[in-house]
């Protein structure tokens, strides 16, 4: 059974820092990743998602995700976050190809920026 | 911009009463998903359809729980009779099996409040 593991619950930091937020997932074969945000009271949105090809991906808002599959990895990253990063982040898997197959998703991760 | 819809965008209701939520997936899309997103819980998944069948409800109280397509525009989730424990954001998310990837999109959730 897949499943998606991140272990930061909650994240505090300070405008400009530099973010990386952790992401393991359990699953034999090939798989596709996502990482949706959450804003405080809206829905989820998708942030970035890999496939294949580069596993270096690069999502929207300066955001990108490192795929290692060596460690079965996907962690979050950016370079220096901003008060409006503020928001709720979830990892996501799901098998490659099957037909309506479950996105499992992680128990979110929380962020908090200080302005 | 094609979006999932979901009315109502609160609901406020008194123990005993039914509660039914209904959501529209993009068009074209033949894929449903029902998820519960909860401070304590987190984002659970109660149940997907594909073309309209149900292909996993195993996460759904089914004693008080149901959920349907009328037709593939409409999907309903009914809580009948609903108890202060089942207060929480109800989601919905459309995709399509023809998709490879089968990314999911969310609607903007139902924010239910039982008391």
């Amino acid at each position: 059974a897949q499943s998606v593991s991140q272990h930061n619950h909650h994240v505090i930091l300070s405008e400009a820092a530099s973010l990386e937020l952790g992401c393991n997932y359990s699953y034999g074969g090939t798989v596709n990743l996502f990482w949706y945000v959450q804003y405080p009271g809206q829905h989820l949105q998708l942030l970035l998602k890999y496939f294949s090809g580069d596993p270096l991906v690069k999502g929207i808002k300066g955001f990108e995700a490192e795929f290692i599959k060596s460690k079965f990895s996907f962690n979050l990253r950016k370079p220096s976050v901003q008060w409006s990063d503020t928001a709720e982040y979830f990892c996501a898997v799901n098998a490659r190809g099957s037909s309506a197959s479950k996105i499992i998703f992680g128990s979110g991760t929380r962020l908090s920026i200080r302005p | 911009d094609a979006r999932v819809t979901q009315t109502p965008r609160h609901k406020v209701t008194e123990m005993g009463q039914e509660v039914t939520m209904r959501c529209q997936p993009i068009l074209g899309h033949n894929t449903v998903f029902w998820y519960r997103q909860t401070m304590m819980q987190g984002l659970e998944l109660l149940a997907y359809f594909r073309n309209r069948a149900p292909l996993d409800d195993s996460g759904m109280p089914k004693d008080r729980f149901s959920a349907e397509m009328p037709d593939a525009t409409l999907a309903t989730l009914k809580i009948q009779p609903s108890e202060p424990r089942d207060s929480a954001v109800y989601f919905c998310a459309s995709g399509s099996s023809g998709d490879y990837y089968n990314e999911q999109f969310f609607g903007p959730g139902t924010r239910l409040t039982v008391l």
